[in-house]
């Protein structure tokens, strides 16, 4: 069975600040992981997306992500915040393809402040 | 690319009703997904379709709940009797061979 932990329900930094949302795993094969965010009222976009390869990721809205198999960690990251980032955002993962069952983490609540 | 589609975007109806959502996939996805959203439990599949055949209805929380997909271009999602516990947002999500699900803007359903 797979599993996704992400750790605390909200996070808040300040506009111009590093954003770091933290995202670990369990999986028994390789795995296939992604962030995706929800703005409020709308379905679930694509951030980005880890299947094989090189295990630095860049997303959309300026965000990127590393997959570390040693930590089993996939944690988002974006150097500078914008007030438009202020989101939910959450990490999935699948064991069998990016088409196939998604187990996601609970969710983190991104606040912007100004 | 109009996305997927759902209906209707909000319900509220009275315990015992029968509640049906219903799901357009992106033109050419073959596979498609529903999804429940509540604060306690998160994002929960319910059940997944593979060229219009049930793969996996495990998350199924129980008989109350069917879904159905009689062609590539639709789904529902029927609940019946229903109950103020189904009250969530409900997602489908559709997508193609090894390509990210693409979710729609969700039904948010009230159960009184």
């Amino acid at each position: 069975a797979q599993s996704v932990t992400q750790l605390g329900s909200h996070v808040s930094v300040s506009e111009g600040a590093l954003v770091l949302l933290r995202c670990n795993y369990s999986s028994s094969v390789p795995p296939y992981l992604f962030w995706y965010v929800q703005y409020p009222n709308q379905g679930l976009q694509l951030l980005l997306k880890y299947t094989t390869g090189a295990t630095l990721v860049k997303g959309i809205n300026g965000f990127e992500a590393e997959f570390k198999k040693s930590e089993t960690s996939f944690h988002l990251t974006k150097p500078s915040a914008h007030m438009s980032d202020a989101a939910e955002y959450f990490c999935a993962v699948s064991d069998t393809g990016a088409n196939s069952k998604l187990t996601f983490g609970k969710g983190i609540t991104l606040s912007v402040r100004p | 690319d109009a996305g997927v589609i759902q209906s209707p975007r909000h319900e509220v109806t009275e315990m015992g009703q029968e509640v049906t959502l219903r799901c357009k996939p992106i033109s050419g996805h073959n596979s498609l997904f529903w999804y429940r959203q509540t604060m306690m439990r998160g994002l929960e599949l319910l059940i997944y379709f593979n060229n219009n055949v049930p793969i996996d209805d495990s998350g199924m929380p129980e008989d109350r709940f069917s879904a159905k997909m009689p062609n590539a271009s639709f789904s529902t999602l029927k609940i019946q009797p229903s109950e103020p516990r189904d009250s969530a947002v409900y997602f489908c999500a559709s997508s193609y061979s090894n390509q990210p699900q693409h979710f729609g803007d969700g039904t948010r359903l009230s159960i009184l």
